[in-house]
């Protein structure tokens, strides 16, 4: 049973270059979230999607980055004219549901590097 | 407002056991997860409480004290591949939301 997958792994872009960060759930896993990690710092909640709903955005920086949960395909964080402060790790979590005592589990994350 | 805070650093010895606390401060409160975090890896879910007490898995123990704000994990036996970060995390409750509020982590360095 594959656990969360994230691609790419690595991405280097440059300053004003968009960026596609793509997470796959574990299977039968229908709620995705996306946390950001900057270096020396803690993991940050940026947004939780359901299957085509965004349910929480409350971490997502008001420009330049955006999300989805298609019924098809992997959920997508979607980062536009990239600058040098959106260097970080940025790890997917899913889980079975939303409620009760759900365990959110990471994928290996993807590190962007803007030069 | 929201803040977590847990040791920055830590170190023990092989064989020993060590405690790392953690304290919070939420607007809400619905669990709080102990996950491990090697460098450059996933974090990976170790523990869940939600209700005050000690919960034991092998070598892992938690404790959580609601009234308190306060959750240890507990690690017995160390060995040298439990250096790592462990991240104290608490759910956020209110609305629809399921999010995790994490703390910065302590580094852990097990020593021969």
């Amino acid at each position: 049973n594959a656990g969360v997958m994230q691609n790419p792994r690595h991405l280097v872009r440059r300053r004003g270059q968009e960026a596609r960060l793509r997470c796959s759930p574990m299977k039968g896993h229908s709620h995705v979230y996306w946390y950001r990690q900057l270096p020396e710092e803690g993991l940050k909640f940026m947004v939780y999607l359901q299957k085509e709903n965004i349910i929480d955005e409350s971490g997502m920086p008001k420009e330049r980055f955006s999300a989805e949960f298609p019924k098809e395909g992997p959920s997508i964080l979607r980062i536009q004219q990239v600058v040098r402060g959106d260097s970080a790790a940025y790890f997917c979590a899913s889980s079975p549901g939303g409620g009760g005592q759900e365990t959110q589990y990471f994928g290996p994350g993807t590190r962007l590097l803007v030069l | 407002g929201q803040n977590i805070d847990q040791p920055t650093e830590m170190t023990a010895t092989e064989g020993a056991i060590v405690q790392i606390n953690c304290t919070y401060q939420t607007s809400g409160f619905n669990g709080l997860f102990w996950y491990q975090q090697h460098a450059g890896e996933a974090p990976t879910f170790l523990s869940y409480n939600v209700l005050d007490g000690l919960e034991e898995k092998g070598r892992f123990s938690s404790f959580l004290s609601r009234s308190k704000g306060y959750s240890y994990l507990l690690l017995k036996e160390l060995q040298m591949k439990d250096s790592a970060s462990y991240l104290c995390a608490v759910r956020d409750m209110g609305g629809a939301t399921n999010k995790l509020i994490f703390g910065t982590g302590t580094l852990l360095a097990v020593q021969p």
